[in-house]
């Protein structure tokens, strides 16, 4: 089964305004990362989140980490055409080394 | 510098043959990936080098999936026998250490089994 679930699954938003994507898991954690997978560059490298951090910003990028919840949030501010994409939290199950990727939220953003 | 490269492409085989997915990783890049995304999905995870270390194949859908990793760096995933549902893009990934750190993926190969 998945470890990360994000949602909502899919998000419209206007150009301008903020998207937040949420990743639910489901075993403890070494860390989370954020990646963005679009049609030209195929699956990149956002963030990540180390278990003992709460938050941390990248730019127009804003991830929290809740541990005691499972959960963690991706916030874009002041989105762009340019965001359109889908985007996927990946955690560690902790004690192992594979990373297990979640669905995935496909974000676009209208012009 | 080079990232990482998967070949072929697109790879287009008959129900029962055998094919094998080439990739390289970033030069230096001791932990490789191997995922697997369906049209619309997520990835889901196969299999994972650490450097000399055994592989985790905890992610192998059947012993029809193998893979090896030659001196440590070019990566071979071959699946026996393929069949309709092993078509999706194959996807590999490399990163300088094991936890920690991020993935750089390649631009995946294309399976589609006719």
């Amino acid at each position: 089964s998945q470890q990360g679930e994000e949602d909502p699954q899919a998000l419209s938003i206007q150009e301008g305004e903020n998207a937040t994507m949420n990743c639910s898991y489901k075993t403890s954690i070494n860390n989370l990362q954020w990646y963005r997978q679009n049609s030209g560059r195929g699956l990149v490298h956002l963030i990540l989140i180390r278990s003992n951090e709460r938050e941390k910003h990248s730019g127009r990028l804003r991830v929290t980490l809740d541990t005691s919840k499972k959960s963690s949030s991706l916030l874009i501010t002041a989105s762009r055409a340019a965001d359109t994409a889908s985007y996927f939290c990946a955690t560690d199950a902790h004690g192992t080394y594979k990373y297990i990727f979640g669905t995935g939220t496909r974000l676009k953003v209208l012009a | 510098g080079a990232g990482v490269s998967q070949s072929p492409s697109n790879k287009v085989t008959e129900k029962g043959k055998d094919v094998e997915l080439r990739c390289d990783p970033i030069s230096g890049h001791t932990a490789l990936y191997w995922y697997r995304q369906s049209l619309g999905q997520g990835l889901e995870f196969l299999i994972y080098f650490q450097g000399n270390s055994a592989p985790d194949k905890s992610g192998l859908p059947s012993d029809r999936f193998s893979a090896e990793r030659t001196g440590g760096s070019v990566s071979t995933l071959t699946i026996q026998r393929t069949q309709q549902e092993d078509s999706a893009v194959y996807l590999c990934a490399s990163s300088l250490a094991q936890l920690g750190y991020e993935q750089f993926f390649g631009p995946g190969t294309r399976l589609t089994v006719l």
